[in-house]
């Protein structure tokens, strides 16, 4: 079955850490550039970030460059977001999502995982 | 930056009626990178259509796309109880706020 599943999300004090993964199967995980995509709570959809093929090209949102960092392991098939400094308005489901091939569009999106940024 | 505003912000609308759903983007971009997006509450948002006008996989007849330059149109012909959710426009890595379409 073509999917994608995040993991990682939990509740995380604001300043903190957290490292969000996202397996990917049924397809040729190398073929497709990823994203990192958000919704905070009651909140429309916020693209996070972008990562090509092979890691050449990576594109952060003002909102959290310099704090998050995003990668893939294209052997594992996984894809990674890692949060520092973390903020309330962090606070979000964060889904992974597969870019298509011949355009811009994300084809196919996980279920999400849920980061709660609190004290 | 490319901004994309959506309206109506909200529609209110019966089954069976026509829906029209518009999206603007703040420069001309090339229609192949328009995209929309419904999203059911609880749920992932799914791919309706892609290069604004093309259908995804599995998508019904009655959603269509349409526009080019700064204007695009998400049209649904005859609303099913199903269709009631938030709509989103995309345009390379920015969305839209959303429209969402609710019963009358």
């Amino acid at each position: 079955e073509v999917q994608l599943v995040e993991s990682g999300g939990g509740l995380v004090q604001p300043g903190g850490s957290l490292r969000l993964s996202c397996a990917a199967s049924g397809f040729t995980f190398s073929s497709y550039s990823m994203n990192w995509v958000r919704q905070a709570p009651g909140m429309g959809l916020e693209w996070v970030s972008y990562i090509s093929l092979r890691s050449s090209t990576i594109y952060y949102a003002d909102s959290v460059r310099g704090r998050f960092t995003i990668s893939r392991d294209n052997v594992k098939n996984s894809l990674y977001l890692q949060m520092h400094s973390l903020r309330d308005e962090d606070t979000a489901v964060y889904y992974c999502a597969r870019t298509s091939q011949y355009d811009w569009s994300f084809e196919l999106w996980g279920r999400g995982t849920l980061v709660t940024v609190s004290s | 930056e490319i901004v994309l505003t959506q309206s109506p912000g909200t529609l209110s609308l019966s089954p069976g009626e026509r829906a029209t759903l518009s999206c603007r983007v703040s420069q001309s971009v090339s229609s192949s990178y328009l995209a929309w997006y419904q999203q059911k509450p609880g749920q992932t948002p799914r791919l309706l259509i892609y290069a604004a006008s093309s259908r995804a996989t599995g998508i019904p007849d009655r959603f269509s796309g349409s526009g080019s330059g700064t204007d695009f149109t998400l049209t649904i012909s005859r609303l099913e109880p199903e269709d009631f959710a938030v709509y989103y426009c995309q345009q390379y890595l920015t969305f839209g706020p959303g429209t969402k379409v609710d019963i009358k």
